[in-house]
């Protein structure tokens, strides 16, 4: 398996554009996680599906903020308006357990800039 | 409220000496903890867990961890460090009956040749 797989790995955009990431995660894990990663806040959980369906989005910061999982191979991070304090690198991350007694494999992430 | 310290933000060592990476760690019930790496530009890359069983666990790389439950603390160990093992590190805990995994603030290691 070639694990989980973030595209774009780098976003430059300017402020106000609508920015969509997206992940495809390991065939066969039921847990999907984005985190957002930034120098003074760490590792932020965004949002937390299983089996496709969304269990917690209290991490995302705003009604900016959207995030779909339509299938089990596919899911996407919208961010419309996008604004600079947004710019992070975002991660994806998938288990195929519902609890975490099993690591959770992680994408190579996007560096979003936004300008 | 579950959390995960990390108390030093860098540890410094001699390439060839021992290293060790401080976590600890406040949930309710036994926790499954673990350890990632980061190297630049990467995403964070397992290590090594602890789920049940022996309290000293071995991983990726020779590194390996001991689970304490009377300190609470699960550390990371290698017992000759190497250039290469320079990267941020991040300890992670998961409570039973959740589905979070809560993460440390890493640690940048640096080993010096």
């Amino acid at each position: 398996d070639a694990g989980v797989i973030q595209s774009p790995r780098h976003e430059v955009t300017e402020m106000g554009q609508e920015v969509t990431l997206r992940c495809k995660p390991i065939s066969g894990h039921n847990s999907l996680f984005w985190y957002r990663q930034t120098m003074m806040r760490g590792l932020e959980l965004l949002i937390y599906f299983n089996n496709n369906v969304p269990i917690d989005d209290s991490g995302m910061p705003e009604d900016r903020f959207s995030a779909k999982m339509p299938n089990a191979s596919f899911s996407t991070l919208k961010i419309q308006p996008s604004e600079p304090r947004d710019s992070a690198v975002y991660f994806c991350a998938s288990s195929f357990s519902r609890q975490p007694n099993t690591e959770a494999f992680f994408g190579q992430g996007t560096r979003l800039t936004v300008v | 409220a579950q959390s995960v310290a990390q108390p030093e933000d860098q540890v410094n060592v001699a390439e060839g000496n021992p290293l060790t990476v401080k976590c600890t760690y406040s949930v309710s019930g036994n926790p499954y903890l673990f350890w990632y790496v980061q190297y630049p530009n990467r995403g964070l890359q397992f290590l090594l867990k602890y789920i049940t069983g022996d309290n000293l666990v071995k991983g990726s790389y020779g590194f390996e961890a001991e689970f304490n439950k009377s300190q609470t603390s699960f550390h990371l160990k290698k017992p000759s460090a190497l250039v290469s093992d320079s990267a941020l590190y991040f300890c992670a805990v998961g409570a039973r009956g959740t589905y979070k995994y809560i993460f440390g603030t890493g640690t940048r290691l640096k080993v010096l040749a």
